[in-house]
């Protein structure tokens, strides 16, 4: 596998479910992000981990939670969802820092729909 | 907040044809990146330009970030229908990873 890859890439869920997304990156990035892309709105930035350490939370509803054990790997936790929270969800990875400027490396996303 | 608007929202045009989409902000930016994304896909990077006033060419795309580095512009010649896509930039913060997305811009281009 090269890039970033997500698991799964559809995913139908109810409201009442618990479900996880999971993202890992091939790229040896530090830097990993999980972002929501709803039709007509732009991509809205979740959670950024830095080193494994979470330095981001976009004001996400605690339904969301995330997780990260190790620099490659990112997960995100779905509890009760919403309706609204059908999107695809998109996880990325960058370097941070060394003086370079940052780039995101995108997964494919998840296509999530709730019932 | 950082805002960042994209124009024209969407772009329908035949193929051969020239188009330029526009990146702004009040902003200033370290660097900024173009995307390109296809439906069920995540963004792809095409370029990253840091230096105001920069030109970079990528085969029949070129981007431009302004001089104060608030805008970009990227311009696609003789457009073909595989150039079709949402047009994303984003625009990164000194020092920090944290990036600002515009709202995209919808190109499709008919054969």
């Amino acid at each position: 596998e090269t890039g970033v890859t997500q698991t799964p890439r559809h995913l139908v869920m109810g409201m009442t479910n618990k479900k996880s997304l999971k993202c890992e990156q091939h790229l040896g990035h530090n830097a990993m992000y999980w972002y929501k892309q709803s039709a007509k709105k732009p991509l809205e930035l979740m959670f950024v981990y830095n080193f494994k350490e979470q330095t981001e939370n976009n004001s996400v509803p605690s339904r969301f939670s995330p997780e990260c054990p190790n620099s490659s790997h990112l997960f995100l936790h779905l509890h009760t969802l919403q309706p609204e929270d059908s999107a695809l969800y998109l996880c990325a990875s960058s370097q941070d820092g060394g003086g370079q400027p940052y780039e995101q490396y995108f997964g494919p996303g998840t296509r999530l729909t709730v019932t | 907040t950082q805002l960042l608007e994209q124009s024209p929202q969407f772009l329908s045009i035949q193929e051969g044809e020239n188009l330029t989409v526009y990146c702004n902000s009040s902003s200033v930016f370290s660097s900024l990146q173009w995307y390109r994304q296809e439906p069920g896909e995540g963004p792809v990077l095409l370029v990253t330009v840091v230096t105001g006033g920069e030109v970079k060419k990528l085969k029949r795309l070129t981007f431009q970030f302004g001089d104060a580095r608030k805008d970009s512009s990227l311009h696609i010649t003789a457009a073909q229908p595989g150039d079709t896509g949402l047009y994303l930039c984003a625009g990164a913060e000194d020092n920090f990873n944290k990036f600002y997305f515009g709202s995209g811009t919808k190109l499709n281009v008919k054969p």
